[in-house]
């Protein structure tokens, strides 16, 4: 099993650019995410779906979109870069939510830079 | 006051030293308390959880919970230089939270 795997695992966008993070698992999970670390920060919720056809906003969504058109893969989009959005993006998946037990299985990381 | 808030460190210690890291929380919600382990240009890994007050020990690692204080500790004895990676508290009620984390050095 690949567990969750990340495309690209590092881009460069110019001001305004767009473009799209692709996130896949192979373990049946319903329930997927994608946060962002910064230094100081932590990771923080973009968006998540708990389920197939599913989207909704974690804690920092503005400039990102989302859709989750198959169970395997989850895509975040940014539609017009900014360099506010330089980060490292992870994407994690979960079988459930809400228990210590539903453990996020988090990808390798994107990092992206926006100059 | 943020949700979560994690020791900054860095923190350097030599081989066989005990490591301390600590956070705090403010959400009563909180139910289910976890260390998350990040290796350099890693994504993170669910390292411990316990969801009462109390400690837990998993081989060289002891979690720690204090819910009245709102406080939770990660201890790790006989620190190996395998062990140097950022820790991340995190918090689940309907999402998880996560602390800033902590990086560990430990030198050989």
């Amino acid at each position: 099993n690949a567990g969750v795997t990340q495309t690209p695992k590092f881009r460069v966008l110019k001001t305004g650019q767009s473009m799209t993070l692709l996130c896949a698992q192979d373990m049946n999970h319903e329930y997927m995410y994608w946060y962002r670390q910064d230094p100081g920060m932590g990771l923080r919720l973009i968006h998540y779906s708990v389920g197939e056809g599913t989207t909704a906003k974690g804690e920092v969504p503005d400039g990102y979109n989302v859709s989750r058109l198959k169970k395997q893969n989850f895509l975040l989009g940014l539609e017009s870069a900014a360099p506010s959005q330089t980060s490292v993006y992870f994407c994690a998946s979960s079988y459930a939510s809400g228990g210590a037990t539903d453990t996020q299985y988090f990808g390798p990381g994107t990092r992206l830079t926006v100059l | 006051q943020k949700e979560v808030e994690q020791d900054p460190g860095p923190l350097s210690v030599p081989e066989g030293a005990i490591v301390s890291l600590n956070c705090t929380y403010s959400n009563s919600a909180f139910q289910y308390f976890m260390w998350y382990r990040q290796y350099s240009r890693k994504g993170p890994e669910l390292l411990m959880y316990t969801y009462s007050s109390g400690n837990k020990e998993d081989g060289r690692f002891t979690a720690q919970v204090d819910k009245s204080s709102k406080y939770i500790s990660l201890f790790i004895r006989d620190s190996q230089p395998s062990d140097s990676a950022t820790y991340l508290c995190a918090f689940n009620d309907y999402k998880l939270s996560f602390g800033a984390g902590t990086t560990v050095t430990v030198r050989a």
